[in-house]
């Protein structure tokens, strides 16, 4: 079982929209309807960014948006803000298989 | 208000078991699913398991297997990981969250320190 794979690090700048991918297989992402995002500020727990491929939890920012296509799932942020800068992974759920990504860094510059 | 509060910090002998504990408040634990995630000193996170309270049913990661055991106790609403022969690579922050698809509410996290 080998993580999903997201790009080590993406920048912006503040007011600019990003997108994080995360790509995995036929057998997880691809087949998935539960995919979700976490963000994780240094020293914290990481927290529930969106939920079922491209749904916010309440109180979460429409700024974030979620989608997916094939094997690959995408984190969009848009309006891009200081407090954005954070670490961001994915997960995908299936029955057989439970899998994290890699990670990603988002820097605001 | 849904809240996982874990038990505190731990310095452990490789080879030994660690117990960290998981105890929600706000509601009925047998109403969650639990699942177990670490994450190793500057990496990222990792999926050890999860269980059905009500059913009593464990899930784990492959790569646990045999070596970890997730186990409620609905009468102090409270989940438990235990992680047996331990080794210096399992030096790490373990997370308990509620929810098996998302997980929408995570405990503070517990760090387990190996060592010789």
């Amino acid at each position: 079982q080998s993580a999903l794979t997201q790009p080590a690090s993406v920048s912006g700048s503040s007011g600019q929209s990003i997108t994080i991918s995360c790509t995995g297989t036929s057998s997880d992402v691809g087949t998935s309807n539960y995919v979700s995002w976490y963000q994780q500020h240094p020293d914290r727990a990481p927290k529930l960014m969106i939920y079922d491929v491209n749904n916010r939890p309440s109180g979460i920012s429409d700024r974030f948006s979620g989608s997916k296509s094939g094997n690959t799932a995408s984190l969009t942020i848009s309006g891009l803000q200081a407090e954005d800068e954070a670490d961001y992974y994915c997960m995908s759920y299936t029955t057989s298989n439970t899998l994290f990504g890699s990670g990603t860094k988002v820097t605001v510059l | 208000q849904v809240q996982l509060v874990q038990s505190g910090a731990e310095v452990k002998k490789t080879g030994s078991s660690v117990k960290v504990s998981c105890k929600a408040s706000g509601a009925n634990l047998s109403n969650y699913l639990i699942t177990w995630v670490r994450q190793a000193p500057g990496q990222g996170l990792e999926w050890m398991g999860g269980i059905i309270p009500v059913f009593g049913i464990a899930d784990y990661a492959q790569k646990f297997q045999g070596r970890v055991a997730i186990t409620t106790d609905e009468s102090t609403s409270t989940a438990y990981m235990e992680l047996r022969s331990l080794r210096s690579d399992d030096t790490a922050i373990y997370y308990c969250a509620r929810g098996i698809q998302l997980l929408d509410y995570w405990g503070q996290g517990t760090l387990i320190t190996v060592s010789s």
